[in-house]
């Protein structure tokens, strides 16, 4: 059974200080996609980043950056130089059978000013 | 370029009471999702389609729901005799076949009183 956990329930920092977020998962699939999502205040989720599990190449995007590790079954996430804007709660999900989601039940990162 | 977008955007209805939510994808997409999402926890699969063929039902939380995708563009999700637990944001997202990242709507919140 696919299973993603999000073990930090809130994080909160202050405006330029680094977070990471934590993504543990669970699959019997050989083949699958990891993704992280953003929901923000106004609810719609953003699509942040995919990754194949054959790739294990970590990834920036501006003061995103990712961290895959296939080896511990996880799949980290870090918001450098936090800002107010970042104030959201992130979903990690992994693909399985034809490409449905399973989410973690997220965690909610809070950036003060 | 449009995104996902649903409809309504909140429902209030009194228990036993039906209703039907609309979701229109990103024009191009083949695949259409439906996610129930409670408080504090991510996104829950319900079904999905690949045009006008619906590939999964029965993830569905109950026969009481239902959901269509007539002529592969928009689709609707139909609870009947709705009951208090049926109180949730109600997801659509659409992608590409395949590996394609899912693009989210904003939603339906669902409250039975």
């Amino acid at each position: 059974a696919q299973k993603v956990t999000q073990a930090q329930t809130e994080i909160s920092v202050v405006e330029k200080e680094d977070v990471t977020l934590d993504c543990v998962y669970e699959t019997r699939d050989t083949t699958y996609y990891l993704f992280w999502y953003k929901q923000p205040p106004s609810g719609e989720l953003v699509f942040l980043i995919r990754r194949n599990s054959f790739d294990e190449q970590n990834e920036i995007s501006g003061r995103y950056s990712w961290n895959f590790q296939k080896s511990t079954s996880s799949f980290n996430f870090t918001i450098t130089a936090s800002q107010v804007v970042d104030s959201a709660v992130y979903f990690c999900a992994l693909s399985w059978d034809d490409y449905k989601l399973s989410f973690g039940a997220g965690t909610t990162v809070t950036v003060r000013a | 370029d449009t995104g996902v977008s649903q409809n309504p955007r909140h429902k209030i209805t009194k228990r036993g009471q039906n209703v039907t939510f609309r979701c229109d994808p990103i024009s191009e997409h083949n695949r259409l999702y439906w996610y129930r999402q409670t408080l504090g926890q991510g996104p829950e699969f319900l079904t999905y389609f690949q045009n006008e063929a619906q590939l999964e039902k029965s993830r569905l939380l109950s026969d009481r729901f239902s959901a269509e995708r007539p002529k592969g563009s928009f689709s609707t999700l139909e609870i009947q005799r709705t009951e208090q637990g049926d109180s949730a944001m109600y997801l659509c997202a659409s992608s590409l076949r395949l590996s394609g990242e899912q693009y989210f709507g904003p939603g339906t919140r669902l409250t039975v009183t």
